[in-house]
C-alpha cells in the first residue's frame, strides 16, 4: 500500500521568496516519487521525478526536490518564486518500476504575491 | 504529438443519464488510468489498465465501468449518473520503461444535475 500527504492545501509567498511545498509518503517498497504541476483548466505536467541514484533532483522552471528516506519526505523547493509559478502542485508515489498504481496527494495551491 | 486526448471537454448530464468519456493515446503506452479530481481532494484513481484486455479497480470505482480493447483507447462509462459524480475527470497514460512519466489529458469537466 502507498499513500501521499501534502502538508498545506494553500501556500502563499511573495515574488522572489523561497518556495517550499511539503510532501511525505508511505510505501511498503522503495518508492518512485514525482511532482506534477497543474495550471488552471489544464492537465498535469511533470516537474521532476526521483527513481534511483542522486537524492537531489532538479526539474523544470528552477524547481528541485530532495528524497529523504529517513524522513519519508520529498519536499519541493525553488529559491525565488515567480508570478508564473502560481498553480497547483501534486506529489505522487509509485512503488518502484513494477508499480502499476500512481497515487497522488491532495495537492497544494501556490499563490505568489507581487 | 497529440499525446493523450480526452473528449468531451465539458458535459452536463441529468441524474440517471449515462455517458462515455473517451480517452485515446498515441504513445503506445501500456498503462492507462482514469482519475477524478475534486476540490481539495487531489486525484483519486477510478480504474486503470496495464494493457489491452486487462483492467482493474482503483480507489473509487463504484458507478463507473471501463474497457480496453486496444492499446490506444480507454473509455470510461458512467451508468445512471448521480450528483456525486460531478467532477473533473483526467485520463493518463504511462510507459513501463525507465521514464515512468505519466502523461495527462486536458480533462473532462462533468456536471450532473
Amino acid at each position: 500500500a502507498q499513500s501521499v500527504t501534502q502538508l498545506g492545501s494553500h501556500v502563499s509567498v511573495s515574488e522572489g521568496a523561497l518556495v517550499l511545498l511539503r510532501c511525505n509518503y508511505s510505501s511498503s517498497v522503495p518508492p518512485y516519487l514525482f511532482w506534477y504541476v497543474q495550471y488552471p483548466n489544464q492537465g498535469l505536467q511533470l516537474l521532476l521525478k526521483y527513481t534511483t541514484g542522486a537524492t537531489l533532483v532538479k526539474g523544470i522552471n528552477g524547481f528541485e526536490a530532495e528524497f529523504k528516506k529517513s524522513e519519508t519526505s520529498f519536499h519541493l523547493t525553488k529559491p525565488s518564486a515567480h508570478m508564473s509559478d502560481a498553480a497547483e502542485y501534486f506529489c505522487a508515489v509509485s512503488a518502484n518500476n513494477a508499480g502499476k498504481m500512481l497515487t497522488f496527494g491532495g495537492g497544494t495551491r501556490l499563490m505568489v504575491k507581487p | 504529438n497529440a499525446g493523450v486526448t480526452q473528449t468531451p471537454k465539458f458535459r452536463i448530464l441529468k441524474i440517471g443519464q449515462s455517458m462515455t468519456l473517451q480517452c485515446t493515446q498515441d504513445m503506445n503506452h501500456n498503462y492507462m488510468y482514469w482519475y477524478r479530481q475534486d476540490p481539495g481532494m487531489g486525484l483519486k484513481l477510478i480504474y486503470y489498465s496495464v494493457g489491452a484486455g486487462i483492467t482493474d479497480k482503483g480507489e473509487v470505482p463504484n458507478g463507473y465501468n471501463v474497457s480496453r480493447s486496444t492499446t490506444e483507447d480507454f473509455p470510461l462509462r458512467l451508468e445512471l449518473a448521480a450528483p456525486s459524480q460531478t467532477s473533473v475527470y483526467f485520463c493518463a497514460s504511462r510507459t513501463t520503461g525507465v521514464s515512468l512519466e505519466a502523461f495527462f489529458g486536458q480533462g473532462t469537466r462533468l456536471t450532473v444535475v
